[in-house]
């Protein structure tokens, strides 16, 4: 089966500018995860989607994060207005039960 | 919430030995344990896990053990190869939740 998609796999912006994220899920995957992964730590929780709805988002920096799942699939995370402290890799996951993790590759965010 | 505390940071070792990573939990309510293993530029990967009721895991050159009482968990991967190097992340997860929490990692390095 196809793994998740997630693009850009990089990207550079200056600190104020907006940025979003794409990934598409394993086909059938009803649950998706937004990680964020900052250098030398372990992946942080952003945000879970169960289908078109957020399950848990208590993680997320409301004032410049935003995400969204549309009919059920493919998902964006942005963020607007950046800072330096958002660099980092940013991982999609979905699953389509409580163990069955798959991890994309990730997108690195650089912030200048 | 839940701690996860992973030791060591970084562990170098000559292939054909063996490598071992530790991890604790604070929450005695977790009752799954994924180890994950992230190779450069990609997302990390399932190499084995462990529920509370299981004291050992084995899978060729992986096993992972884990000790309800003094709430430890340990992978332990024999006769190293080079393909090992990688960062490896543990990571417990709570009875009804479909989120674990992950340690810091680990990165293993196999000399040749």
């Amino acid at each position: 089966e196809a793994g998740v998609a997630q693009s850009p796999r990089y990207k550079i912006i200056e600190k104020r500018q907006s940025v979003a994220f794409w990934c598409n899920p394993i086909s059938g995957h009803a649950t998706l995860y937004w990680y964020q992964q900052i250098l030398g730590q372990g992946p942080k929780l952003l945000i879970q989607f169960q289908n078109n709805g957020v399950v848990d988002d208590s993680q997320l920096p409301k004032d410049r994060f935003s995400a969204e799942r549309l009919k059920g699939v493919d998902s964006t995370l942005k963020i607007q207005p950046a800072k330096l402290e958002d660099s980092a890799v940013y991982l999609c996951a979905s699953s389509t039960r409580a163990d069955g993790y798959t991890f994309g590759s990730g997108t690195r965010l650089t912030v200048v | 919430g839940e701690n996860v505390e992973q030791h060591p940071s970084t562990l170098s070792v000559q292939e054909g030995d063996s490598a071992v990573i530790k991890c604790t939990y604070s929450d005695s309510a977790s009752n799954y344990f994924p180890w994950y293993k992230q190779e450069l530029g990609k997302g990390p990967q399932l190499i084995i896990d462990i529920r509370s009721n299981v004291g050992e895991k084995k899978d060729q050159r992986i096993a992972v053990t884990l000790n309800k009482t003094a709430k430890h968990f340990s992978l332990h991967i024999t006769e190293t190869q080079p393909e090992d190097s990688a960062v490896y992340f543990c990571a417990a997860r709570k009875g009804g939740s479909y989120i674990p929490t992950f340690g810091r990692g680990t990165s293993l390095i196999v000399h040749p």
